[in-house]
């Protein structure tokens, strides 16, 4: 069974203090691996896919990298604005197109 | 352009009860998406429909829980007889197609409070 633990569970950053989020995988192949952002009442905000291991995706403060077994979403100088709960999500290989979630990392930027 | 609607945005309901909730998905989009979020717990992939075909009904949690698609566009999640255990936020997101490479836009979800 797919599953994605994601570490820690809550994080308070001063504004400016870079720090890296960590999401742990187990999939019987990987289709895709996926960040989110989502904010209190929210949906989930698409923010990357990584397919591969050794790929890197970036958007403004914002840094995934993947490996064979974990994810890490890297912050760069957080701002109070980047508070939310981020998700990682996995799907696996197949025509089921389920995919599996974390339960997320509450950051929170104070200023 | 529009994105992903859901309503109702909050439906209370009492145990037993039957409930309807609606999915508006963002226009030529051909992949549609149930999730459950509960507290405390990741978001919990229910099931997934392809057009109006849903290839896998098996995330659903009980035979108390349904949904339909018509015209490839609006979807319709049922659940029957409410329990308390139902109680959760249900997400529903879009995309152009099924598959990895293509990113799900979600909506704001309903809340559903079942007393």
């Amino acid at each position: 069974e797919d599953q994605v633990t994601q570490s820690p569970e809550a994080l308070r950053l001063q504004e400016g203090e870079s720090s890296s989020l960590n999401c742990s995988y187990t999939v019987s192949g990987l289709r895709g691996l996926f960040w989110y952002r989502q904010d209190p009442g929210k949906g989930p905000e698409f923010l990357f896919t990584l397919y591969s291991a050794g790929e890197e995706k970036e958007k403004e403060r914002l840094k995934a990298t993947l490996t064979k077994k974990e994810s890490f979403l890297h912050i760069t100088a957080p701002k109070p604005e980047d508070s939310a709960t981020y998700l990682c999500a996995v799907q696996a290989p197949g025509g089921y197109q389920k995919v599996t979630f974390g339960i997320g990392t509450k950051l929170q930027v104070i200023p | 352009g529009a994105g992903v609607s859901q309503s109702p945005s909050n439906k209370v309901t009492e145990k037993g009860k039957d409930v309807e909730l609606r999915c508006d998905p963002i226009s030529g989009h051909t992949a549609l998406y149930w999730y459950r979020q509960s507290l405390g717990q990741g978001l919990e992939f229910l099931i997934y429909f392809q057009g109006n075909s849903a290839p896998d009904k098996s995330g659903l949690p009980s035979d108390r829980f349904s949904a339909e698609r018509t015209g490839g566009s609006v979807s319709t999640l049922t659940i029957q007889r409410t329990q308390q255990e139902d109680s959760a936020v249900y997400l529903c997101a879009s995309s152009r197609s099924t598959g990895a490479s293509y990113e799900q836009y979600f909506g704001p979800g309903t809340r559903l409070t079942v007393t």
